[in-house]
């Protein structure tokens, strides 16, 4: 894989409920992998910078695992809420073997939750 | 402490026209980075500047050029504006050019072209 890709493009959920996404990206020359969410008519914000294979990070009720060995990584949301409505985004350095510096963003996934 | 702040919020141009965006940095924050959101697209990496100099690139016409001032705020240029311009544009800091140092984004200027 040499870009960024996410799953699914958008995703329906109601209140209350659990869902997890999908963000693949090339395994080789791993260096790091971002997760942000974007809400609407605001800035992307950074959720998780994850740069160990195995890690797990939590954050609330968000958490994401990584493994860089099959290039790929989750991003969980457990209890959803509709203030979680927004499009989540994973990036990675030196996707597609690019040079130093510059971050590689998916398509992004984006979320409704529904009350 | 302030954000990553973007300015103008919206611009409009004409085909063939320049247009100027300004980003300022958080306080300290020496990289600064630019971003393309066209319509139906994904955020693409534009330019990256660091200590005052471009470091790097993404895959855009040379009229796409910006700079970086000695305090560290950035200027985006954009000459000889085409239709396909219109986007919404993202300038983003970083306290280091580390690729696990997050980047703090602002708002974006939206850019059309008409």
């Amino acid at each position: 894989i040499l870009n960024v890709e996410q799953s699914p493009q958008s995703l329906h959920v109601q209140e209350g409920d659990s869902t997890n996404f999908t963000c693949s990206f090339p395994s080789s020359n791993f260096y790091a992998l971002h997760w942000y969410r974007w809400e609407t008519a605001k800035s992307p914000e950074a959720l998780f910078v994850m740069t160990l294979n195995g890690d797990e990070k939590k954050k609330g009720r968000i958490s994401a695992t990584l493994n860089t060995k099959e290039g790929y990584s989750y991003l969980y949301i457990k209890g959803s809420q509709p203030e979680d409505s927004a499009t989540y985004l994973c990036a990675s350095p030196n996707a597609g073997g690019t040079s130093y510096g510059k971050l590689t963003f998916g398509q992004g996934t984006i979320l409704t939750v529904h009350p | 402490e302030a954000g990553v702040t973007q300015s103008p919020t919206h611009l409009i141009k004409t085909r063939g026209q320049q247009a100027t965006l300004r980003c300022s940095p958080i306080s300290g924050h020496t990289s600064v980075y630019w971003y393309q959101q066209a319509l139906g697209l994904g955020l693409q990496f534009l330019l990256w500047y660091d200590e005052g100099e471009e470091r790097n690139r993404g895959n855009f016409p040379p009229r796409f050029s910006g700079r970086q001032f000695p305090n560290y705020s950035s200027e985006l240029n954009v000459n000889a504006l085409e239709l396909e311009d219109s986007a919404l544009y993202l300038c983003a800091s970083s306290w280091s050019d580390r690729d696990q140092a997050e980047a703090f984004f602002g708002q974006g200027t939206r850019l059309t072209v008409v």
